[in-house]
């Protein structure tokens, strides 16, 4: 299984919504990153888990929330987001933090 | 502040052209530059390179790093039109427990049948 998969694909929420973005890979590898992508524009990263311990971002709002519960999987909550926020929201593991990086589909997700 | 510069930001080719991107960067505790591949989905991750002057080839691509220079080129040739996409540039940099990975605006290669 080499595949990183994202759930939901769409999402569209309200701004006094709580949501969630979850992100599954079985490759064994240890590291894995969330990225939010707008229009032609690169990816952008919010956040890394190494062995499932977070390493901060300091420039992400706390309206995001990661949360690695296992090394497989990875989960981004979402809370009283702006419409600002609306982006693609793209998921990525690496065997080790550095190494070469597999991205999940994203999940698209538009705020209200 | 990191900085990765791509260019040229856009380029037009015709099938069986051979291509040469460009990436710069200033960065610190420099730990590996890796390239991407962007269509209309996510990025499909290319090459990564750490060490200077070793090419790293994949089929028609190939890739190399000059850490004295401070810059990578990516090389595709005898170009197909499913080579057009967004390259991506991204250095990552590492000191403890901090870990950043700055991308580039991209390159958009189009190829013309």
């Amino acid at each position: 299984d080499t595949e990183v998969t994202q759930t939901p694909k769409h999402l569209v929420m309200g701004m006094t919504n709580k949501k969630s973005l979850k992100c599954e890979q079985h490759m064994g590898h240890r590291a894995m990153y969330w990225y939010k992508q707008k229009a032609k524009k690169p990816p952008e990263l919010m956040f890394v888990y190494s062995y499932e311990k977070l390493s901060i971002n300091e420039s992400v709002p706390s309206r995001f929330s990661p949360e690695c519960p296992n090394s497989s999987l990875l989960n981004l909550h979402l809370h009283a987001l702006q419409p600002e926020d609306s982006a693609l929201y793209l998921c990525a593991s690496s065997l080790l933090v550095g190494g070469s990086q597999y991205f999940g589909p994203g999940t698209r997700l538009t705020v209200l | 502040e990191d900085k990765v510069v791509q260019s040229p930001l856009s380029l037009v080719v015709h099938e069986g052209d051979t291509v040469t991107l460009n990436c710069s960067y200033e960065v610190t505790n420099f730990r590996s530059l890796l390239w991407y591949k962007q269509e209309k989905k996510a990025p499909t991750f290319l090459f990564m390179l750490t060490s200077s002057g070793i090419e790293k080839k994949s089929g028609r691509l190939s890739s190399i790093l000059d850490k004295k220079e401070l810059f990578s080129i990516l090389n595709i040739t005898a170009t197909q039109t499913g080579d057009s996409a967004i390259y991506l540039c991204a250095v990552l940099r590492s000191g403890g427990s901090n870990y950043k990975l700055t991308f580039g605006k991209g390159t958009l290669l189009t190829v013309n049948p």
